[in-house]
């Protein structure tokens, strides 16, 4: 039982480039998220999914895609990375219960040059 | 607007010393509340939870956060600190209904031995 998983741990992009970030659970669970985090800004919900095919923003959705084509697997797509997406991005996932406790993976660092 | 405020950006404590960090929320509604730690260079991690109940939660590691309704407060505390506590610690709160986290924006603990 792994948990949610991220791939890659780190990357480096140019300018422009484009990349996708997979996050894997193996909870069965319906709810999945993307956050990033920068410095002194807490975590910051990106995009979120509540179940297979659904997709909805979160707090700062532009210049980020996601897609749920399987309930194991989020994905999170950057189709023209800009310096400001420098960060580190984690996903989380929960269970649709009264208390949805999320479980972090290990996250991804990003740079953006 | 919905949001979470953490009043310490960085405490500094001598091992053995009684911890209390701040957490104050703004949310229409009933809530849950989380408290979630970050060790450097890990991933976030449950600290504790409420959803209903005793106001005094206990989490792992021997913290506990007291629910605070009319303060619209969820303080974590210790009291005995140890150099392994050093880490990042967020408060978030999501509404009952719904499974999103708002996240506050971290309070940097350094426990010197």
């Amino acid at each position: 039982n792994a948990g949610v998983t991220q791939t890659p741990k780190f990357r480096v992009l140019k300018t422009g480039q484009s990349m996708t970030l997979l996050c894997a659970q193996d909870m069965n669970h319906e709810y999945m998220y993307w956050y990033r985090q920068d410095p002194g800004m807490g975590l910051r919900l990106i995009h979120y999914s509540v179940g297979e095919g659904t997709t909805a923003k979160g707090e700062v959705p532009d210049g980020y895609n996601v897609s749920r084509l399987k309930k194991q697997n989020f994905l999170l797509g950057l189709e023209s990375a800009a310096p400001s997406q420098t960060s580190v991005y984690f996903c989380a996932s929960s269970a649709p219960v009264l208390v949805r406790s999320q479980y972090f993976g290990p996250g991804t660092r990003l740079l953006v040059l | 607007a919905q949001s979470v405020s953490q009043h310490n950006h960085h405490v500094i404590l001598s091992e053995a010393a009684s911890l209390e960090l701040g957490c104050n929320y703004s949310y229409g509604g009933t809530v849950n509340l989380f408290w979630y730690v970050q060790y450097p260079g890990q991933h976030l991690q449950l600290l504790l939870k409420y959803f209903s109940g005793d106001p005094l939660v206990k989490g792992i590691k021997g913290f506990e956060a007291e629910f605070i309704k009319s303060k619209f407060s969820f303080n974590l505390r210790k009291p005995s600190v140890q150099w392994s506590d050093t880490a990042e610690y967020f408060c978030a709160v999501s509404g009952r209904s719904q499974g999103n986290l708002i996240f506050g924006k971290g309070t940097k603990l350094s426990v010197k031995p």
